[in-house]
């Protein structure tokens, strides 16, 4: 299974709206995960199981979707969202993991 | 609070082995449904997962590189390592080893640099 991510850069200004698409290349799981990482720093996951939040992250995170279409939406930017943004599938069987290519959040 | 980092040599010749360790602090390899897993980051590309196993100690691989890449774990100094042979210059990235399903505590990672 294929993950593209859209936009590749979203130029967006503090307290504005994010929304981050992931599409599968076909129907799949709700094993899907975003993850935030900032230059020179591992990732941190956000959202796990397609719409649960990770411990400590902040409620203006969500994650919707299903089949092959999933949606990362940060409600208010805060100064520090500004990163890259990837999506993770967890495929059921075997146990295959795979990326998108990312979208970076870039102050407009 | 899991802490993990790797460590290994950051120059590897071309058809050469690359060797990595992470080591794992406040946890344990052998605890019950925890997966372990090798992620690396080309510089600028995207992450590509490398491999995981969790407690029964099976391992699954990324099927492109599956032929040459060994995830193995060592219980009794709570570490685990992957070996990657034959490498190519495709192969210099950024290595992370992590914990969780999916993974919530990561390394802060090693750079590999595959060259002559």
């Amino acid at each position: 299974i294929v993950l593209t991510q859209s936009p590749a850069t979203l130029s967006l200004s503090p307290g504005e709206r994010a929304t981050l698409s992931c599409r599968a290349s076909q129907s799949t799981t709700n094993y899907l995960a975003w993850y935030q990482q900032k230059p020179g720093q591992a990732p941190r996951l956000l959202i796990y199981d397609t719409s649960n939040r990770a411990a400590g992250i902040p409620a203006r995170f969500s994650g919707s979707g299903s089949g092959a279409d999933f949606t990362l939406t940060i409600s208010s930017l805060d100064p520090e969202d500004f990163a890259v943004y990837y999506c993770q599938l967890r495929s059921d069987w075997p146990s295959t993991w795979t990326f998108g290519q990312g979208t970076r959040v870039e102050i407009k | 609070q899991v802490l993990l980092q790797e460590s290994g040599p950051g120059l590897v010749k071309p058809s050469e082995t690359l060797s990595l360790t992470c080591t794992v602090s406040g946890g344990s390899v052998s605890t019950s449904f925890f997966y372990w897993s090798w992620i690396r980051q080309p510089p600028g590309k995207r992450l590509e997962w490398i491999g995981h196993f969790y407690y029964s100690g099976s391992m699954v691989y990324n099927p492109s590189l599956e032929s040459r890449a060994t995830i193995a774990v060592d219980t009794s100094k709570n570490h685990f390592s992957l070996t990657l042979t034959s490498v190519t210059a495709a192969d210099t990235a950024v290595y992370f080893c992590a914990m969780g399903l999916p993974p919530g505590f990561w390394g802060q990672g090693t750079l590999v640099t595959v060259s002559s």
